[in-house]
């Protein structure tokens, strides 16, 4: 069983949805949760930092951690074709610097 | 701000050259700097991680005669893949933290295409 399990997709909306990209992992130690977003031969770009439980929102985005599940999410609002991008998610421990990335979402956002 | 450079974006050269791919957080000092390999539609794999003065530390199945890593300064890593062969072609990419303490995110450059031909 992997650390992080995160969906590939691909998955597709129409320009404008509400979109949904989650991920869960395993390990009740980790306390720190990251999105980045990743373009086709880009590195990848953080959008949310988060510690331990609850919500945190920037622009049209919203992250939210459950640690009592062990479920992450990342929601975007009024999604935009410049969306397009896979999405990885991330997690680390309390203490330490090592990542552990989930496979990463791929999001396509027709116009 | 948390910018990182990665230089070059693409190289594609012979088997058996050994190719120098440099990492530099441009507007922020990093004590530690990360190499990560991604092969397509995969996620990235941690490489090693690199501290400022000291030697790096490899994970497990990482060749470190193969990927010699040199952190010479707070603001620039490099990865020098040694005689390098077709099965090292992949997207390399290096990521920084700050210097500053506390927990903060790492910054990624924009990878490194690299071919063997």
């Amino acid at each position: 069983q992997k650390e992080v399990e995160q969906d590939p997709g691909p998955l597709s909306v129409p320009e404008g949805a509400i979109v949904s990209l989650n991920c869960t992992y395993s390990n009740s130690a980790f306390q720190y949760f990251m999105w980045y977003r990743q373009y086709s031969r880009k590195g990848p770009e953080l959008l949310m930092y988060t510690y331990s439980s609850g919500n945190k929102e920037d622009g049209r985005f919203t992250a939210q951690v459950d640690k009592s599940s062990k479920y992450i999410s990342l929601f975007i609002r009024d999604s935009q074709p410049s969306d397009s991008a896979t999405y990885l998610c991330a997690t680390k421990m309390e203490y330490g610097n090592k990542l552990v990335f989930g496979a990463g979402t791929i999001l396509r956002v027709k116009s | 701000g948390a910018v990182v450079s990665q230089h070059p974006s693409r190289v594609i050269c012979k088997s058996g050259t050994s190719v120098k791919i440099e990492c530099r957080s441009l507007d922020f000092q990093a004590t530690t700097m990360f190499w990560y390999r991604q092969f397509p539609k995969q996620s990235l794999m941690l490489m090693a991680t690199s501290n400022e003065g000291s030697k790096a530390t490899y994970e497990q199945g990482v060749e470190k005669d193969k990927f010699l890593i040199n952190h010479a300064s707070l603001t620039l890593s490099t990865l020098t893949v040694t005689s390098a062969h077709p099965e090292d072609s992949s997207f390399y990419i290096c990521s920084a933290l700050h210097s500053t303490g506390g927990h903060q995110p790492q910054h990624f450059g924009d990878g490194t295409r690299l071919s063997i031909l």
